[in-house]
């Protein structure tokens, strides 16, 4: 088993959905969480970033954490096709500053 | 404030040889960080530096090498290339220790 687990899709939704992208982690000592998108042929970008539990919005992004349960999600509402992207979660533990990635999950939101 | 520049962006080797790969971070940016992004495997760290000094490093075989230059500049080595190292090569710097990364576009090998 991976420590981080994410379906990597395709998950592909219409114009204005709302989207959640969804990970599974297994090492209890992650203390950071953050989401990168990234789009073919670029690196990744920063996304969201959050520290221990709890939901973090910016704009049509929401993060959420569920350290209880070893569950993050990222909803995006009003989807755009300019969100079309793979997303990657990461997560680090206190004290080390090297995240763990998920696979990503490559989202195609469609007019 | 510019980005995080690699280079080249894409290049093409043949198995047994060696390529360098060659990262400018944030200014201002300490930590250089090395990330091989494979389909199969997704993003996975090769090592990171700071101040000069190798301070983390993932589960790659020695033929992985690194870098970094007093400007903070870093390169990567990897030498006797074999067919599975292709992959798109990712430097992520940061300027505190909290995990957060700012990558560049990338370096594409192809071994063939």
């Amino acid at each position: 088993q991976k420590e981080v687990e994410q379906d990597p899709g395709p998950l592909s939704v219409p114009e204005g959905a709302i989207v959640s992208l969804n990970c599974t982690y297994s090492n209890s000592a992650f203390q950071y969480f953050m989401w990168y998108r990234q789009y073919s042929r670029k690196g990744p970008e920063l996304l969201m970033y959050t520290y221990s539990s709890g939901n973090k919005e910016d704009g049509r992004f929401t993060a959420q954490v569920d350290k209880s349960s070893k569950y993050i999600s990222l909803f995006i509402r009003d989807s755009q096709p300019s969100d079309s992207a793979t997303y990657l979660c990461a997560m680090a533990p206190g004290g080390s500053y090297i995240p763990t990635f998920g696979r990503g999950t490559s989202l195609i939101v469609h007019p | 404030k510019a980005g995080v520049t690699q280079t080249p962006r894409y290049l093409i080797k043949t198995r047994g040889q060696q390529v360098t790969l060659s990262c400018s971070p944030i200014s201002g940016h300490r930590s250089v960080s090395w990330y091989q992004q494979t389909p199969g495997q997704g993003l996975q760290f090769l090592f990171e530096y700071f101040s000069e000094t190798q301070r983390n490093k993932g589960n790659f075989p020695g033929r992985f090498s690194g870098r970094q230059f007093s400007n903070s500049r870093s390169e990567m080595n990897v030498s006797t290339l074999e067919l599975g190292d292709s992959a798109l090569y990712l430097c992520a710097s940061s300027g505190d220790n909290t995990g957060e990364l700012f990558f560049g576009e990338g370096s594409r090998l192809t071994v063939l």
